[in-house]
């Protein structure tokens, strides 16, 4: 079983519509989540961060957070041509320091016109 | 504030030889984390450096090594190059200390022929 889950994609909203991302982690120690957002040939870019049960929202995104379920997910409100691209959720590592940061592969997301 | 930089941008390198890459965390930052990212793998950690000492490492052959200077900048040398090691090499500062948040520089695409 793989620490950081993610369903690969292509995963195709229209614009306009919520665009919905799922993540689990196998760990339950697991403190600090965040998520990433890569488009083709850049680097990741971090987009959120959420390290309690509940939602965050900063602008179009908002984060979700179930420890007990063990997932996480992002929401993108009014989708937009410019959110194509790779998102990545990350997840502390518990069982060594906090520092040591486990991606899931990433979800490809294309927001069709 | 500046971000990441990490140079140089591109290398070719042939199997067998050794390469060094540089890195220069954002200031007041003195996390750097190395990542390695392939199609195929996704975005594989190698290991992160704080305060000049290594805190966390991924599972690599040892031919990947680094060093954290006194400044926070961070190099990675990777020797006896193998045609696998073709990848995006990615490193991303943070704060270190309970702030866990990473900010990537733009990589390194080395290959290897």
């Amino acid at each position: 079983q793989k620490e950081v889950e993610q369903n690969s994609g292509p995963l195709s909203v229209p614009e306009g519509a919520i665009a919905s991302l799922n993540c689990t982690y196998s760990d339950r120690g697991s403190q600090s989540f965040f998520w990433y957002r890569q488009y083709s040939g850049k680097s990741p870019e971090l987009i959120m961060s959420i390290y309690s049960n509940g939602d965050k929202e900063d602008g179009r995104f908002t984060a979700q957070l179930n420890k007990a379920s063990q997932y996480v997910s992002l929401l993108i409100r009014d989708s937009q041509p410019s959110d194509s691209a790779t998102y990545l959720c990350a997840v502390t590592h518990p069982y060594s320091s906090a520092s040591k940061i486990i991606f899931g592969s990433g979800t490809r997301l294309s927001i069709r016109p | 504030k500046a971000g990441v930089t990490q140079t140089p941008r591109y290398l070719i390198k042939t199997r067998g030889q050794q390469v060094t890459l540089s890195c220069s965390p954002i200031s007041g930052h003195r996390s750097v984390s190395w990542y390695q990212q392939t199609p195929g793998q996704g975005l594989q950690f190698l290991f992160e450096y704080f305060s000049e000492t290594q805190r966390n490492k991924g599972n690599f052959p040892g031919r990947f090594s680094g060093r954290q200077f006194s400044n926070s900048r961070s190099e990675m040398n990777v020797s006896t190059l193998e045609l696998g090691d073709s990848a995006l090499y990615l490193c991303a500062s943070s704060l270190g200390r309970g702030n866990y948040e990473q900010y990537f520089g733009p990589g390194t695409r080395l290959t290897v022929t």
